[in-house]
């Protein structure tokens, strides 16, 4: 069956350490790829998307992930993370092609706490 | 203002007694769907659906109803509830066209079983 792992529980850093949260996943064939953040007693909101092309991806407030399909990765990344980015991150898989949504697999997620 | 609705927002029941869930949404998107998200356990897809009276099965359906008469409605079921339906309940959205659609997320409903 389709998984995704997110490596860490919990992250704890202080303002301007550099972050990376990891996400593997475990399908096979063309994939979908999603990091959502929900903010302390907030739905979840999409930081940015992979589905083809430059497997380096700008999302927004400064977050990038990398594609290597090679590891079946999709890790997150921040230069300098600010008290703000304080929420728990989630990242997600779905196949295919067309705009078939079908069933999204959401990881575990990782909090991120950072220290002002 | 492009939202996903879902009401209540807080439910405090008792086993057994039927509950629905509203959601909408008024994108016109075409694929909608319910996750449950427990502590440690991250989100888990109850329902979802690809557009009117087109439902399937996600990870965790047994014991939720859903329907999907109207494009733009999406309600949860549970017919006869029990405290492990304890949970913060998401709705979600999208259109379904092209590859890559992110989902919009309602703001969640939580719900306790006694």
């Amino acid at each position: 069956a389709q998984s995704v792992s997110q490596h860490n529980h919990h992250v704890i850093l202080s303002e301007a350490a550099s972050l990376e949260l990891g996400c593997n996943y475990s399908y096979g064939g063309t994939v979908n790829l999603f990091w959502y953040v929900q903010y302390p007693g907030q739905h979840l909101q999409l930081l940015l998307k992979y589905f083809s092309g430059d497997p380096l991806v700008k999302g927004i407030k400064g977050f990038e992930a990398e594609f290597i399909k090679s590891k079946f990765s999709f890790n997150l990344r921040k230069p300098s993370v600010q008290w703000s980015d304080t929420a728990e991150y989630f990242c997600a898989v779905n196949k295919g092609y067309g705009g078939s949504q079908g069933n999204l697999i959401f990881g575990k997620g990782t909090k991120l706490s950072v220290k002002p | 203002e492009a939202q996903v609705t879902q009401n209540p927002r807080y439910l405090i029941t008792v086993t057994g007694k039927k509950l629905t869930v509203t959601c909408s949404q008024n994108m016109n998107h075409e694929y909608m769907s319910w996750y449950r998200q427990d502590p440690g356990l991250g989100l888990r897809q109850i329902y979802y659906s690809m557009n009117v009276e087109v439902t399937d099965k996600g990870d965790v359906p047994e014991g939720y109803k859903v329907s999907r008469k109207e494009k733009r409605n999406f309600p949860l079921i549970l017919e006869s509830p029990s405290p492990n339906q304890t949970s913060l309940y998401f709705c979600a959205s999208s259109f379904v066209g092209e590859r890559g659609q992110p989902q919009h997320f309602g703001d969640g409903t939580r719900l306790s079983i006694l």
